[in-house]
């Protein structure tokens, strides 16, 4: 069975930091590009950032860029996401999901970490 | 960056009745359109890619159609665990990958 599990959210001050991981298992980990999607509080879905499947192509959105960075660890099947110099429009549940394949739809997601930023 | 608008906003309807939602592309964005459904406090789930193929275990009561800019969900005979919120997403051209605002399905 596909399965992809979050940990890592909290509650975190303005201005500190936070690291998320996601466990994938179930697939073959190291063929599929990964995303970070996130849900703020009563709102919509918004893209945060993409890696491809060997972490050639790393991409986020406008909003995160210079304070979030997506890696991965083929070898322990893992996805991160290192989020820097948190704000208070941060605070948001987020979603690892798989892209199906590259350039594509995502099918698979994990049930979310949620992560709240305030003092 | 493609804008992804959703209509209606909320969509009230009847369990048993048909369900038809929307989803504009601020440009063409081919037939490259997924929608998902998320029930609360659950992950979304992939329903349609490629605008009109239903994901694996999806019900036949849902189809996708549409391509360019305009496309749409429609769920056949509304069941009870259809009630939930549905959103479209591009991936015709990213960064970014872009969703609808969502449209609330609603029973009436």
């Amino acid at each position: 069975e596909v399965q992809l599990v979050e940990s890592g959210g909290g509650l975190v001050k303005p201005g500190g930091s936070l690291r998320l991981s996601c466990a994938a298992s179930g697939f073959t980990f190291s063929s599929y590009s990964m995303n970070w999607v996130r849900q703020a509080p009563g709102k919509g879905l918004e893209w945060v950032s993409s890696i491809s499947s060997s972490s050639t192509y790393i991409y986020s959105a406008e909003s995160v860029k210079g304070r979030f960075t997506i890696s991965r660890d083929n070898a322990k099947n893992s996805l991160y996401l290192q989020m820097n110099a948190l704000r208070a429009e941060d605070t948001a549940v987020y979603y690892c999901a798989r892209e199906y394949s590259s350039s594509s739809w995502f099918d698979c997601w994990g049930q979310g970490t949620l992560v709240t930023v305030s003092s | 960056e493609i804008v992804m608008t959703q209509s209606p906003a909320t969509l009230s309807v009847s369990p048993g009745e048909r369900a038809t939602l929307s989803c504009r592309a601020s440009q063409s964005i081919n037939g490259n359109l997924a929608w998902y459904q998320q029930k609360p406090g659950q992950a979304p789930r992939l329903l349609i890619y490629g605008a009109s193929t239903r994901a694996t275990g999806i019900p036949a009561r849902f189809s996708g159609s549409g391509s360019g800019t305009e496309f749409t969900l429609t769920i056949s005979s509304l069941q009870s665990e259809d009630f939930a919120v549905y959103y479209c997403q591009q991936y015709n051209n990213w960064p970014p990958f872009t969703f609808g605002q969502g449209t609330k399905l609603e029973i009436k």
